[in-house]
């Protein structure tokens, strides 16, 4: 089983400002990457998959890259509705897949 | 738009069964693959279970091998997960989850299970 470590656990950040999200997997996962985004009370929302292929609707404020073990969720001009928790999954080695133990990215 | 409406949650007590469902409107349910996942309080998304459209491939994670069986109904657009001998640890919310590649495009609300002691 593909172990997903996220960094770090929360983020505090001011609105505009730029939040930059790590996920490092036990192991290469190719670009078979994917990650999400939660608020309270809801299901989670795909944001990324491929680890950089933007799901259609979601702004060009997120931007995912990295391959193999190494990924980062970059999000600029941090609004107010993605203060949330983020998720990254591996779908390389499955089943089963796994997610990251996530990011909540709150407000400073 | 792709709607995944769960429902059978509940509280339970240990070893007990529950069984839940999940009805799938919007997009073309036969030819998906589906899942369930969930998320225990404090603790990670957990993926669980899976079915390919044609229901040939089931897989479970080693957690609820042999005690949850996933099944479909194509004509219904539905799924539903007979959770069977119940432990504390499957406390958790249950979501319906479409796969597209083994990545999850779709999700429901999910469907809250309490299983007390």
């Amino acid at each position: 089983e593909v172990v997903m470590t996220q960094s770090p656990a929360t983020l505090s950040v001011s609105p505009g400002e730029r939040a930059t999200l790590s996920c490092r997997a036990s192991q290469s996962v190719s670009t078979n990457l994917a990650w999400y985004q939660q608020k309270p009370g809801q299901a989670p929302r795909l944001l990324i998959y491929g680890a950089y292929t933007r799901v259609t609707g979601i702004p060009d404020r997120f931007r995912g890259s990295g391959s193999g073990t190494e990924f980062t969720l970059t999000i600029s001009g941090l609004q107010s509705e993605d203060f949330a928790v983020y998720y990254c999954q591996q779908y390389y080695v499955w089943p089963p897949c796994t997610f990251g133990q996530g990011t909540t990215v709150e407000i400073k | 738009e792709v709607h995944l409406v769960e429902s059978g949650g509940g509280l339970v007590q240990r070893g007990g069964s529950l069984r839940l469902s999940c009805a799938a409107s919007g997009f073309s349910f036969s030819t998906h693959s589906m899942n369930w996942v969930r998320r225990a309080p404090g603790k990670r998304l957990e993926w669980i279970s899976y079915m390919t459209s044609d229901l040939r491939t089931i897989y479970y994670a080693d957690s609820v091998q042999g005690r949850f069986t996933i099944s479909r109904d194509n004509a219904k657009s539905t799924v539903s997960l007979q959770m069977n001998n119940l432990r504390v640890e499957d406390t958790a919310v249950y979501y319906c989850v479409v796969s597209v590649a083994a990545y999850y495009p779709h999700w429901g609300q999910g469907t809250l299970v309490t299983v007390s002691s």
